[in-house]
């Protein structure tokens, strides 16, 4: 049974640039949360997406963006990139309807910008 | 500030108990957690508790909750070299900045 996959595990963008950043959530699951975490740092929430909407909202600009498929996995699009958007991108499923069993996280995205 | 404050740093002796402690400030969240990092790999669920409760026991791990101080502990009986890892307090979806926990011989 595969956990939360993320891809690509690394990106490397020039300032100005846009990035998209894919997740599949864990089988069972249908809900998807998106956290940046800037090293040494813990990880700083973006938004969550259920039913194919935006459903809680971080502190983040609207540079960044998301979608969630029928399928449930999702996307993160950061539009304008500037070099402190630089850190690695994690993707978190959980179930709302199956019941709820805590996050499962995927390893991650490596965003460096240049 | 913060929501959610921790220790940067905590050094025990294998086989010693450790007690990595949290602060929140807001109350609404149901779900406060731990979570566990090693180096160059994402995050694991260790344990999560409802706001209504004030314990949770799992094996070698105990966590406490003193809703009235706004503190949140996770204590790790017998602690391991395996043990060695950055955890994380989180209050819904709000995460500290992690406990350094270094294991020695």
């Amino acid at each position: 049974d595969a956990g939360v996959t993320q891809s690509p595990t690394h990106l490397i963008k020039t300032r100005g640039q846009q990035v998209t950043l894919r997740c599949s959530p864990k089988s069972g699951h249908d809900t998807v949360s998106w956290y940046q975490q800037a090293l040494g740092q813990g990880p700083q929430f973006i938004f969550q997406y259920y039913e194919e909407e935006e459903r809680q909202r971080g502190n983040f600009p609207d540079r960044f963006s998301g979608h969630q498929f029928p399928n449930y996995s999702s996307e993160l699009n950061v539009n304008a990139l500037l070099l402190g958007d630089s850190a690695l991108y994690l993707c978190a499923s959980s179930s709302v309807l199956g019941g709820f069993s805590g996050y499962t996280f995927g390893s991650g995205t490596r965003l460096t910008v240049v | 500030g913060e929501d959610v404050e921790q220790s940067l740093f905590l050094s025990v002796r294998e086989g010693d108990s450790s007690v990595i402690n949290c602060t929140y400030t807001d109350s609404s969240s149901t779900y406060l957690y731990w979570y566990k990092q090693e180096p160059g790999a994402g995050l694991q669920l260790l344990t999560y508790i409802f706001s209504n409760m004030d314990m949770k026991q799992d094996q070698r791990l105990t966590v406490l909750l003193n809703k009235k101080d706004k503190h949140l502990s996770l204590r790790i009986a017998d602690t391991q070299t395996g043990d060695s890892a950055i955890y994380f307090c989180a209050r819904g979806p709000t995460f500290g900045r992690g406990t350094s926990l270094i294991v020695h011989p």
